[in-house]
């Protein structure tokens, strides 16, 4: 069995401000690959961000940057100079094997 | 690329009704197709996977009866949900994951979702 943690329901951050989102997994498999996705209030799924597990360097993706630690099973997401469309539901999945599960959420809300 | 659609982005129903939800990728081979189910503020539930060509495989707890999937093209699965009742009311999200310019990929392609409510 695998499982996605995100320990924070909540958070908020001052707009042009860094943010980081939590995000703790536990998978058997060697071979798996790591996502975040962002839910707007249009409640379409958003593909922000992915990480292959046999890759050591840190993926990033304009103001996206995670931090995959693989020994700790922890694959946060770091947004930068946090701007108002960045106001979503974040959800941090695993894939391993056939399934992709998804962590419970964390809602970001951007403050002006 | 990778685009995936819905339709209809909202759907109303009588209750004994079946309701039928397509889900289509725009741009490339969807090889496997997945329909989730999400309730307000929660987190996405998967409902079933389907590989194109062959029967869905259902997770624990999901009536197949009920809910009917169908992928018969690399670009086309459907989501029928027979005799609705007002408890199916729901999000519905199909994504989908195949040959992406031509590349396989891992990454899982939603659509926009459908909103049912059963009255």
């Amino acid at each position: 069995a695998q499982t996605v943690t995100q320990s924070q329901p909540e958070m908020s951050v001052q707009e042009a401000e860094t943010v980081t989102l939590s995000c703790t997994y536990d998978t058997s498999e060697n071979n798996y690959y790591l996502f975040w996705y962002k839910q707007p209030p249009s409640r379409q799924m958003i593909l922000v961000i992915r990480q292959e597990a046999y890759k050591q360097q840190n993926a990033t993706e304009n103001r996206f940057s995670v931090n995959f630690q693989k020994a700790a099973k922890s694959f946060s997401l770091k947004i930068s100079d946090s701007q108002l469309g960045d106001t979503a539901m974040y959800f941090c999945a695993l894939k391993a094997g056939n399934m992709l599960t998804f962590g419970g959420g964390t809602r970001l809300m951007v403050k002006p | 690329g990778a685009v995936v659609s819905q339709h209809p982005s909202w759907v109303i129903c009588k209750s004994g009704t079946s309701v039928k939800i397509e889900c289509r990728s725009l741009d490339f081979q969807a090889t496997t197709m997945f329909w989730y189910r999400q309730f307000p503020k929660q987190s996405l539930m998967l409902m079933a996977t389907s590989n194109e060509g062959s029967k869905a495989t259902y997770e624990q707890g999901v009536e197949k009866d009920k809910f009917l999937i169908n992928h018969a093209s690399l670009t086309l699965s459907t989501l029928t949900v027979t005799s609705a009742h007002p408890e199916d009311s729901s999000f519905y999200i199909c994504s989908a994951r195949g040959l992406v310019a031509g590349v396989f990929g891992e990454t899982q392609y939603f659509g926009p979702g459908t909103r049912l409510l059963v009255l």
